[in-house]
């Protein structure tokens, strides 16, 4: 079974729809990210949070909100999609110091 | 800002030959720096990382050479397997990366037979 899994793994939505992205780990990591990644580019943070009463804007906040219902658990919403935020979305888990970052197969969003 | 880029954005070779992946970066103060893969459809997979204080790791097939004087990253992988090619991003952390990694753009590696 994957470590870190991501739902859905594709969605197409319409253009000022609310929509919600999670992701659920079973690493037992503390640390949790979302990143975005567009065609051409790296993938760049979106927020993180380093434990459930955590939670921290990265880069490119604007326009999303996450939740970290439990350790286990962090979820990247979109209050109103528009269409530059279609791209691909990873979930990463992180334990501690440690240098290395586990990512999730990804979910493809498409806003129309 | 701070970035990290690299030069080609795609690298054919030859399988059985070694690779060479480069990257530039321009944040002095970066603590790690370190090599995902990416397959198709799937997230990235950590390959190895380096600290900033040493110019040289290896690993299993792969070797990370760290130039500090000209900003430069690179990544050896020997004797390149169909099984390589994917895009491979770098990466940096500073700060201890409480704010997750800065990644560069990806350089295709493509593995011809």
């Amino acid at each position: 079974d994957a470590d870190v899994t991501q739902t859905p793994r594709n969605r197409i939505t319409k253009t000022g729809k609310r929509i919600m992205l999670e992701c659920s780990q079973t690493k037992g990591h503390d640390r949790m990210y979302w990143y975005r990644q567009d065609p051409g580019l790296g993938l760049r943070l979106i927020y993180y949070s380093f434990d459930v009463k955590d939670i921290n804007k990265g880069e490119i906040s604007d326009g999303y909100s996450v939740s970290r219902q439990a350790q286990a658990k962090f979820s990247l919403s979109l209050e109103s999609a528009i269409p530059n935020q279609t791209a691909l979305y990873f979930c990463a888990t992180r334990q501690g110091a440690g240098n290395e970052q586990f990512f999730g197969p990804g979910t493809r969003l498409t806003v129309l | 800002g701070e970035s990290v880029g690299l030069h080609l954005p795609t690298l054919s070779v030859q399988e059985g030959d070694n690779s060479i992946i480069n990257c530039a970066y321009s944040n002095s103060a970066s603590d790690y720096f370190i090599w995902y893969k990416q397959e198709s459809g799937k997230g990235p997979q950590f390959i190895i990382d380096i600290r900033s204080n040493m110019d040289k790791r290896q690993g299993q097939r792969v070797t990370v050479l760290l130039n500090k004087t000209v900003k430069h990253l690179s990544l050896q992988i020997a004797a390149t397997q169909p099984g390589d090619s994917a895009v491979y991003f770098c990466a940096e952390i500073s700060g201890g990366g409480a704010d997750g990694l800065t990644f560069g753009k990806g350089t295709h590696l493509i593995i011809q037979p």
